[in-house]
Parts: structure tokens; sequence; C-alpha cells
């Protein structure tokens, strides 16, 4: 009940397609969902979070929605470019403790 | 958002002994918290450093292999114990400041530990 699940694995999308990850969740005490970026030989970078009292949020090209009674949420990364490629995670944050479950990454690489 | 520098970036240590790996924020932030990350995996919670008191471990760590130490606002330490290959992973220091709408982590660069 505590997993967070992410997929797809990988992912491949040409330059200026839309790419999308989901991640769903079993835990109704999660209340905060942020999208982690990585690329490597760095630490995660914070992308954009959501609450489940909002069902969609922008921030430039990157997208979170949220569907509360699915208890899924997805990032859409619109006008994908090459720099754009690193590993996405979606992350849930437990009620009141700021303790992150991760999902488990996607590969993205945005071909030139 | 807080800066944080960790240290070493990377080492190459002997099974059997031990490793220290510092985390230094460049201002106060409110929770610390340190993570385990195998290449291309996924992060893993081990343990969130208290101020001043002992660190609360996550199911499957344990204080005398990871030892946390948080002397002040700006400051953690992580060290491995008795390490064998399978301790090989990348660590890394998390910090957030609460109160705010937004309590997005910020990571270290991290640590990665190769054990021989």
């Amino acid at each position: 009940q505590q997993q967070v699940k992410q997929s797809p694995q990988s992912l491949i999308v040409q330059k200026g397609g839309i790419s999308i990850i989901n991640c769903a969740y079993e835990n109704t005490a999660f209340d905060y969902f942020p999208w982690y970026q990585q690329f490597p030989g760095k630490g995660p970078a914070l992308l954009i979070a959501i609450r489940p009292d909002v069902s969609e949020k922008k921030e430039g090209r990157f997208t979170i929605s949220f569907n509360k009674s699915a208890k899924q949420f997805s990032l859409h990364i619109m006008d994908s470019q090459p720099g754009d490629s690193a590993t996405y995670f979606c992350a849930a944050s437990i009620k009141g403790t700021y303790k992150y479950i991760f999902g488990t990454g996607t590969r993205l690489k945005v071909l030139a | 958002s807080a800066v944080i520098s960790q240290k070493p970036s990377r080492d190459i240590c002997q099974r059997g002994t031990s490793l220290t790996i510092q985390c230094q924020v460049d201002s106060q932030v409110t929770m610390m918290f340190w993570y385990r990350q195998q290449p291309g995996q996924s992060l893993t919670l081990i343990a969130t450093a208290n101020q001043g008191s002992e660190a609360t471990y996550e199911s499957g760590f344990v204080i005398d292999k990871f030892p946390i130490s948080r002397p002040n606002l700006t400051f953690s330490t992580l060290t491995v114990s008795n390490m064998s290959p399978e301790d090989s992973s990348i660590y890394l220091c998390s910090a957030i400041r609460t109160g705010g709408s937004n309590y997005g982590y910020t990571f270290g660069s991290g640590t990665r530990l190769t054990v021989v």
C-alpha cells in the first residue's frame, strides 16, 4: 500500500512530441505528489508538484494531471526537447511526515 | 531553494571498512534525509536525520550499520559501517524547509560508493 507504481520504464519520443509518464498509488494518506528529474551523475531535481485538491498544474512545458478517484497522476512534457532526456521519478509524500515514496523511474530519451 | 554540498562525490572502499559522507546545506533547513539509490534504480529512504537527537530509521536500516549525526540545522553525516559489496550504491542527502505549501526536497549530487 506504500508503493507508487510508475510506467513506462523507458520512453523514446521524437523532438517536439509529447512525453507522458504515469504513476498510480494506493495509500489515500498521500497528500503531495512531486515529480523529479535526474540527469546522470546528479541528484534528482524537483520539476513540478501537485496536491490532491487540484486536478491539473502547469509550469511551462510540464503539466501534472491528477485523478484522485483513480489514484493516478501523470506528467506530460509538451514539445519535448533532447535536453529533456533524463530519468523522471514520481513520488508521493505521506501526510505530516515529509517522507517520500518514489516510483521506479522512467528513462526518457528525446531524439533530435 | 537550499543548495546541498555532499562529500565525497565518489569513493572506492575495501570491505570491512567504514565511510562517512558529509552533507552541508547553505541555509537552515527543517528536515534532512538520507536516501540510497542503486545505479539505474529508484530511491529508498534510509533515515530522517534529527537535529540533536537520534535519527529515525526506515524498515530494513539500522543505526549500527548506518549511524547518522545532525549536530545543527545545516549539517549531517551518514556513515556506512563494516561495508560489504552489497553496500555499493549512490547515497543522497536531501533537505527541506517546511511551513510553506510547497515542500519539495533539494538533493545533493550524491556519493557513489563502490565496495571491493
